[in-house]
Formats: structure tokens, sequence, C-alpha cells
């Protein structure tokens, strides 16, 4: 299993940025996947996550409505738009691999910064 | 914020005996829930080291065990080593959240 994100940077207070992560080794068409957040010194938060398919999409309170997760089966790839950014998006974001029905993540990326400011 | 509560440090010998703990609450641990474990490595993402509260991915070293009782869950390293020096999560599932929950992360320390 291989996860690598992009898409990161700097961005100011009211902006917007849009991550990407690319997967590989497993059926990605067929695994919910989810996006996790590190502040700077701190631990680890879910942000989101989407089914198989695209149907369902969960969302942390404080993202909701200004984060969008979105996936394309056929590129392998899964997406997290970000708006209205503020300081305290700041950032490493992973995407990782959810197995939704025993409610874990099994594998993670490496990570993409984001600093708003 | 963490919904889990974890000790901000633990530390022993290596070869000592080390556990960590997860407090939870009846929306989450307590509503029967398992609890899995992440270690972060200093400067490195996130590694599943147990899920279904004492189950560990191949490759995970034996050393590495988890049990969970109640609205509580605990890591144990029995035969610490220097390697294990990282900042270890637990994870759950919160119902009233509708969402995933990380404990607030334990950094363990071979002295």
């Amino acid at each position: 299993v291989d996860l690598m994100e992009s898409g990161g940077g700097v961005v100011q207070p009211g902006g917007s940025l849009r991550l990407s992560c690319v997967a590989s080794g497993f059926n990605f068409k067929y695994s919910w996947m989810s996006w996790v957040r590190q502040a700077p010194g701190r631990g680890l938060e879910w942000v989101a996550n989407i089914k198989h398919d695209g149907s369902e999409t969960y969302y942390l309170a404080s993202v909701q409505g200004r984060f969008s997760i979105s996936r394309d089966n056929a590129q392998n790839s899964l997406y997290l738009q970000l708006n209205s950014l503020t300081p305290e998006d700041t950032g490493v974001y992973y995407c990782a691999k959810d197995l939704a029905f025993a409610y874990y993540l099994d594998s993670w990326g490496q990570g993409a910064q984001v600093s708003v400011s | 914020q963490s919904v889990l509560t974890q000790p901000p440090s633990v530390s022993g010998a290596p070869g000592q005996r080390v556990v960590i703990s997860c407090t939870g609450s009846s929306s989450n641990i307590g509503a029967g829930y398992d609890v899995h474990w992440y270690q972060q490595l200093p400067g490195s993402a996130p590694k599943l080291l147990i899920y279904g509260n004492n189950n560990r991915p191949s490759g995970v070293p034996d050393r590495f065990s988890g049990s969970k009782s109640g609205s509580s869950a605990s890591l144990a390293i029995t035969g610490l080593q220097d390697e294990d020096e990282a900042d270890y999560y637990c994870q759950s599932y919160d119902s009233s959240l509708s969402g995933y929950v990380f404990g607030t992360g334990t950094k363990v320390t071979a002295l």
C-alpha cells in the first residue's frame, strides 16, 4: 500500500487549497478513505471520510461546510478541498486507508503541510 | 479537541514494561467500540500498531499488546527498546460525534 499526498502550501486566512492523495497497492475503488490532520506539536485529529463509491461522506464538526472530501476511482485519487481557511487549520494532513467496518485506519501517507498565515 | 485521555508521557529503562492508558466515555469506548493504537516515530507518519483492542498487524513485534475494559483501554510494551521511543495514540469511534476520535497522545521515552 502506498499513499502519496500533494497540494499543500502556504495560504492566507480565508483562502482555499486542494489536497490530493494518489493510492496504489490495493483496490482503491473498494476502500473507504479518510483524512487526518495534525497541528504543529499537537495530536491527531480525524477530519473526514468517504465511502468507496463516494455516496457517503462524514466530517469533523469544525470543518463541516468548509471542507469537502471527494474521490476519483478511475484515477485512484482522493481529494480534500479546504475553503475559508483559518490559522487553526494549519498542520500536516494525512490521507489514510479506512477500514470503516471496523473503524480504524490501516495505512497512512506521509502527509502534506498546510500553513495558514 | 481530543475525546480520549492519555498520560502525556511515560518512561522506563530498556527491558522494562511500560503501560499507556486511554480513557474514554459512554459514547465511544464505553459504548463497545473497539480501541486501536498508532505509533508515530519522530518526523514520521503514524503507523497502525494494534487494532481491535488486542490484535497486531503483520510485522508488529509481540512485545506490544493491548487490552480494553469498560470505558478504558491500555497499551503495554513489554521489554522496552530504544527504537520504541515515539508518540502513541489510541483511537476509537464516537457515536455522539459520528466520527473517529483520537487520544491526546503519549510520548514514550527509554531512559
